[in-house]
């Protein structure tokens, strides 16, 4: 079974707008992380947003929200007042802690791409 | 402070040619990871690293070797390329925390470098 599903593999929305992009992920491990990371055409990864599994809040970096549901083991991002920039690759990853982990390794999911339209 | 570096940032190659992909962070990160990206199938992990002198394979580790000779340095060694490995490499380090008690270890993100992207003809 895969550890992180992304169902959507093309997003669009408009300039000013927000979106969700969604993800769900499947563990058994009590300790785990939930990230985001955008990839624009330009290649690199970068980190924008993270959950811990004990974290009684959810995250929020600016612009991007993760709407962190436990019992449904969801873990969305939610971009408000989407920009031009805001155009790229949305990758959903976790990572499993706790005894016995793989020490730190994500597991990613396929990705979103993400079209922001004037 | 550079991040995480990766050389080189292209390179082509002949089938059963070798080569090595060299990953170098200034963070003093206990933990690198080697990835691998292909269209639409996210970002897979090859081997990683707990700390320096040691290795482990990761999800899709075959046709790959790797080194932590250096707690900087994490090299991704290719012995005799195919064109299955045509892909884009990236290179991540990342460090933990202990909780009270020793426990829950967390993970902080994984800083990723710039990327690789190989082609084997």
């Amino acid at each position: 079974a895969q550890k992180i599903t992304q169902t959507q593999p093309g997003m669009f929305v408009q300039e000013k707008e927000a979106v969700t992009l969604d993800c769900t992920y499947d563990t058994s491990d009590p300790s785990y992380g939930l990230f985001w990371y955008k990839q624009p055409s330009s290649g690199e990864m970068i980190f924008l947003i993270y959950q811990g599994s004990y974290d009684q809040q959810n995250a929020t970096e600016g612009r991007y929200s993760l709407n962190f549901q436990k019992a449904r083991k969801s873990a969305n991002l939610v971009i408000s007042a989407s920009q031009l920039g805001d155009s790229a690759m949305y990758f959903c990853a976790m990572r499993e802690g706790g005894r016995g982990s793989t020490l730190g390794r994500l597991y990613f999911g396929r990705g979103t791409q993400l079209t922001v339209w004037p | 402070n550079a991040g995480v570096t990766q050389t080189p940032k292209f390179r082509v190659l002949k089938t059963g040619q070798s080569m090595t992909l060299l990953c170098a962070q200034d963070m003093n990160h206990e933990y690198m990871y080697w990835y691998r990206q292909d269209p639409g199938m996210g970002l897979r992990l090859i081997h990683y690293s707990v700390g320096e002198g040691t290795t482990a394979k990761g999800e899709v580790p075959d046709g790959y070797n790797v080194s932590r000779l250096k707690k900087q340095n994490f090299l991704l060694g290719l012995e005799s390329a195919a064109p299955s490995q045509t892909s884009v490499y990236f290179c991540a380090s990342s460090y933990s925390k202990t909780g009270l008690a020793g426990w829950p270890r967390t993970y902080n993100e994984q800083f990723f470098g710039p990327g690789t992207r190989l082609t084997v003809l």
